[in-house]
C-alpha cells in the first residue's frame, strides 16, 4: 500500500531563507502528488500538484516542487520565506486504490523574523 | 470556486451524546470523505463515500457511521460520543475521475466533554 513520508515535523527558517519540505512516497508506479497548506484553525488548501509531464510543478504563494522518480521525492520549495508562510504542510499521493488519497503526518513550518 | 462547507466550525458535546456533523458541496463532485485531523498524526480516512447511498470504511471507521442521501451532502454520525474522539473532523470531496484533487471544507472541531 501506498505512504507517504515527510522528513521533520517541525522545521524552522528566517525570513527570506529559502524553505524546503521533504516529501517521499513508497509506490513503485509513479503516484499523483500534491502538497497541501493548513492556516490555524482552517481546511486544507491545494498548493500544487504533480500528474504527468514536467516534474518541476509550480504552485501558488510562489511555492513549487520537483517530481523525482528515482528518488521517489516530491520536495516542496520556496527561495524566499515570508511570514505568511507560517502554517502546516501536508504531502499527498493517490494511494492506487481508487479515488483515496493517502497523506504524510504533515510539517509545520515556522518563520522567524 | 469549489465550495465545501461543513454545519459547525466549533462543537461541544457530552460522552454519550449523538453527534452529527454535516458537509456540503457545491461542484457535482461523485466522492465525498471524512477525515479527523489529531496533532503528529496527520489525516486519517474515517469514511468515504462514492455515490448516493454508497459508503466505504476508511482507516479509522470505529465508532463512527455516515449517512449520503443527496450526492451534495455527506453527515458524518457519532453514535455516542466519547472523550477520545474530540478531534478536528474535515469533510473533503472530488470528481470520480480525473487527477483526484480534495477539496477540503474549512473544519469542525468537536470537543467531547
Amino acid at each position: 500500500a501506498q505512504s507517504v513520508t515527510q522528513l521533520g515535523s517541525h522545521v524552522s527558517v528566517s525570513e527570506g531563507a529559502l524553505v524546503l519540505l521533504r516529501c517521499n512516497y513508497s509506490s513503485s508506479v509513479p503516484p499523483y502528488l500534491f502538497w497541501y497548506v493548513q492556516y490555524p484553525n482552517q481546511g486544507l488548501q491545494l498548493l500544487l500538484k504533480y500528474t504527468t509531464g514536467a516534474t518541476l510543478v509550480k504552485g501558488i504563494n510562489g511555492f513549487e516542487a520537483e517530481f523525482k522518480k528515482s528518488e521517489t521525492s516530491f520536495h516542496l520549495t520556496k527561495p524566499s520565506a515570508h511570514m505568511s508562510d507560517a502554517a502546516e504542510y501536508f504531502c499527498a499521493a493517490d494511494g492506487n486504490n481508487g479515488n483515496k488519497l493517502v497523506f504524510g503526518a504533515g510539517t509545520i513550518l515556522r518563520v522567524k523574523s | 470556486d469549489v465550495k465545501v462547507t461543513q454545519s459547525s466550525r466549533y462543537l461541544v458535546k457530552r460522552t454519550g451524546e449523538k453527534v452529527f456533523l454535516e458537509c456540503v458541496q457545491d461542484m457535482d463532485h461523485e466522492n465525498m470523505f471524512w477525515y479527523r485531523q489529531d496533532p503528529g498524526l496527520g489525516l486519517r480516512l474515517i469514511y468515504f463515500s462514492y455515490d448516493v447511498k454508497m459508503k466505504e470504511k476508511g482507516d479509522i471507521p470505529e465508532g463512527y457511521s455516515v449517512s449520503r442521501e443527496k450526492k451534495e451532502r455527506f453527515s458524518l454520525i457519532l453514535e455516542s460520543a466519547s472523550t477520545n474522539q474530540t478531534s478536528m473532523y474535515l469533510c473533503a470531496s472530488s470528481f470520480l475521475s480525473g487527477s483526484n484533487e480534495q477539496y477540503f471544507g474549512p473544519g469542525t472541531r468537536l470537543t467531547v466533554t
